[in-house]
């Protein structure tokens, strides 16, 4: 199985800020990576899918870079409602794995 | 606008058994792989299972092998899983998630709002 690994598990910032999460698979995943959102409470929400492609009606502030097995989600100028969990996800190989997760919260 | 609807879930004991639903709207249904992914109580996410357009397909994830059953019915655009033989690391919300193609190398572009499964005496 393909591990991800994600990092930092918790992260406080504030209003404003630019935030990086990363997130390293165990093996080449070329660019199959998403990004989903999870407020709490909520379904989880896709942001970010083929590494760098911005789902339709996602902020612009909101990014994703990387291919291979390291890769990086930012949130540029952080917003109140960015509150919530944050999970890179591989779809190279089955079974589809995700990462640990990053709770945001604001300072 | 797309919708997935997740029903079934509950109390259940080991051993027992739950049937999860998965009514679907808004989109193509026979044309796409769909899902089940979990979340235990507290913990991340954990891909469970998921089936092919026409069903020719199907994948679990090791620890539901050969007591989870996947299954679609694309007249109807509903999903299923039944769940057997019950354990209490089963407890989860389960979500119905739609792939973002009909194969396996996409990401989960819709998902439903979870139904509930709690396993315990």
């Amino acid at each position: 199985d393909i591990q991800m690994t994600q990092s930092p598990s918790s992260l406080s910032a504030s209003v404003g800020d630019t935030v990086t999460i990363t997130c390293q698979a165990s093996q080449d995943i070329s660019n199959y990576l998403s990004w989903y959102q999870q407020k709490p409470g909520k379904a989880p929400k896709l942001l970010i899918s083929d590494a760098s492609n911005l789902e339709t009606g996602v902020p612009s502030r909101f990014s994703g870079s990387g291919s291979g097995t390291d890769f990086t989600f930012t949130i540029s100028s952080l917003q109140p409602e960015d509150v919530a969990a944050y999970y890179c996800q591989q779809y190279d190989n089955l079974p589809y794995t995700f990462g640990q997760g990053t709770k945001l919260e604001i300072k | 606008e797309v919708h997935l609807v997740e029903s079934g879930g509950g109390l259940v004991t080991p051993g027992g058994s739950l049937r999860l639903s998965c009514a679907a709207s808004g989109f193509i249904f026979s044309s796409y792989t769909m899902s089940w992914v979990r979340q235990a109580p507290g913990k991340g996410l954990e891909w469970v299972s998921s089936i092919s357009d026409t069903s020719r397909y199907i994948y679990y994830e090791d620890s539901v092998k050969g007591r989870f059953t996947i299954s679609r019915d694309n007249a109807k655009t509903s999903l299923y899983l039944q769940m057997n033989s019950l354990r209490a690391e089963d407890t989860a919300v389960y979500y119905c998630a739609k792939l973002s193609v009909a194969g396996t190398g996409g990401a989960f572009d819709v998902w439903g709002q979870g139904t509930m499964v709690t396993v315990s005496s």
